[in-house]
């Protein structure tokens, strides 16, 4: 049981270069979402995904986009990275539990737009 | 100006001391989490408190949900090396589907041995 993963851990892009995120969860999870995490900012939600077949923006969703794939995949893609994406990419999904919602995140993709 | 502020931003303490965090909103919260991170990885889950007025232990660690619902605490017990690490903590506004969690700022917390 893996969790989840993402892929690539690392990443150095030029302005205006596009990529792909990848994210897999093997919980069984409906709801997927991916955060960035930036020096002094906390965790900033930029799309989810509440089950298969939906998208919906968060906080800070503009120069992304995704697809949810499948139940355990949702991918990030960024179309034409700029040097204010350059952050650290979270992907999580959740789980009802004890009258709450849980997250369970990956372990990043550190990300450098040069 | 974020919904959920967090103090201390950074503590530094010796090993042993006691330490207590602070997670504060105006707003109120059907729910509220703590997670830990660790450098290079993702948050992880602590705890979740979810009745006004709700303490939970976890070890060394003690979690307080405030009565109204609009803060939480954490408290840490004699402080170990191990407990080193970002602590963010993380909330469900109240009637929301629970879609979404706004994150504190976070409090970066160093134990010297």
């Amino acid at each position: 049981n893996a969790g989840v993963t993402q892929t690539p851990k690392f990443q150095v892009l030029k302005t205006g270069q596009s990529m792909t995120l990848q994210c897999a969860q093997d919980m069984n999870h409906n709801s997927m979402y991916w955060y960035r995490q930036d020096p002094g900012m906390g965790l900033r939600l930029i799309y989810y995904s509440a089950s298969e077949g939906t998208t919906d923006k968060g906080e800070v969703p503009n120069g992304y986009n995704v697809s949810r794939l499948n139940k355990r995949e949702f991918s990030l893609r960024l179309e034409s990275a700029a040097p204010s994406q350059t952050s650290v990419y979270f992907c999580a999904s959740r789980r009802y539990s004890r009258r709450s919602y849980e997250q369970y995140f990956g372990p990043g993709t550190r990300l450098t737009v040069t | 100006t974020q919904l959920l502020e967090q103090s201390p931003q950074f503590l530094s303490i010796q090993e042993g001391e006691n330490l207590t965090v602070y997670c504060n909103s105006s707003s109120v919260f059907s729910s509220l989490q703590w997670y830990r991170q660790e450098p290079g990885e993702g948050p992880v889950l602590l705890v979740t408190v979810v009745t006004g007025g709700e303490v939970k232990k976890l070890k060394r660690l003690t979690f307080q949900f405030g009565d109204a619902r609009k803060d939480s605490s954490l408290h840490i017990t004699a402080a170990q090396p191990g407990d080193t690490g970002l602590y963010l903590c993380a909330a469900s506004l109240q009637g929301d589907a629970g879609n979404m969690l706004t994150f504190g700022g976070g409090t970066r917390l160093m134990v010297k041995p």
